[in-house]
């Protein structure tokens, strides 16, 4: 039962170009959306989260957009730096508790 | 960051012992988690505590169990281990307020 899916296992994008990684989500249920950004070997970093009662949330180089009549929300990077690529984990939230998607391996090219 | 530390980080086992995992974080906060993360598959949730002596069943928590005597740490037990358990565990822990959760750096653990 997957109720996060991150359906392009890999994106490669050219340094100082847009990053746009996608996730889809079955349970309207859930109050908060996070990203998490991982590099091999260490612990998920988080990223930037929104409210499921807003429909942006900006930090910085980073973008959230919630859409959910959709049940969708995107991250943009921009612009994306070589430090980004890495492994992105869509992270819904209920009751305290994160369901993950399969992560987004992110390269950026020089 | 929630300056939350792992034990053993990695560690090889045999079949059928038991094995212990440790979680401790510094922020006195109230949410503690352990996730285990395989190759193909997000971070999926084992255990989590919601206080002291307050624990409940995440999605994958057949063969283990959790113990949280103390705010700061989180146990994690494989009572008999076995090779599907073959893994990286991540503790994680939230002050309450479900929309930021910080993770440890990983425990690696080979059951062979």
């Amino acid at each position: 039962d997957q109720q996060v899916k991150q359906n392009s296992p890999s994106l490669s994008v050219q340094e100082g170009r847009i990053s746009i990684l996608n996730c889809d989500y079955t349970n309207s249920m859930f109050d908060y959306f996070l990203w998490y950004k991982k590099y091999p070997a260490e612990g998920p970093t988080f990223l930037i989260s929104i409210s499921s009662i807003k429909d942006k949330n900006e930090d910085g180089r980073f973008t959230v957009f919630l859409n959910k009549s959709a049940k969708h929300l995107s991250l943009h990077i921009v612009p994306s730096q070589p430090g980004d690529s890495a492994v992105y984990f869509c992270a819904p939230s209920l009751f305290y508790k994160l369901s993950f998607g399969a992560g987004t391996t992110v390269t950026v090219r020089a | 960051d929630a300056g939350i530390t792992q034990s053993p980080r990695h560690k090889v086992t045999e079949t059928g012992t038991p094995v212990t995992l440790r979680c401790h974080q510094t922020e006195n906060h109230r949410y503690m988690y352990w996730y285990r993360q395989d190759p193909g598959h997000g971070l999926r949730l084992i255990h989590y505590s919601y206080g002291v002596k307050d624990t409940d069943k995440g999605e994958v928590s057949d063969g283990y169990s959790v113990s949280r005597s103390k705010t700061e740490d989180f146990l994690l037990t494989l009572e008999s281990a076995t090779s599907s358990q073959t893994s990286v565990y991540f503790c994680a822990s939230d002050r309450g307020s479900g929309n930021t959760i910080y993770f440890g750096e990983g425990s690696w653990l080979t059951v062979v």
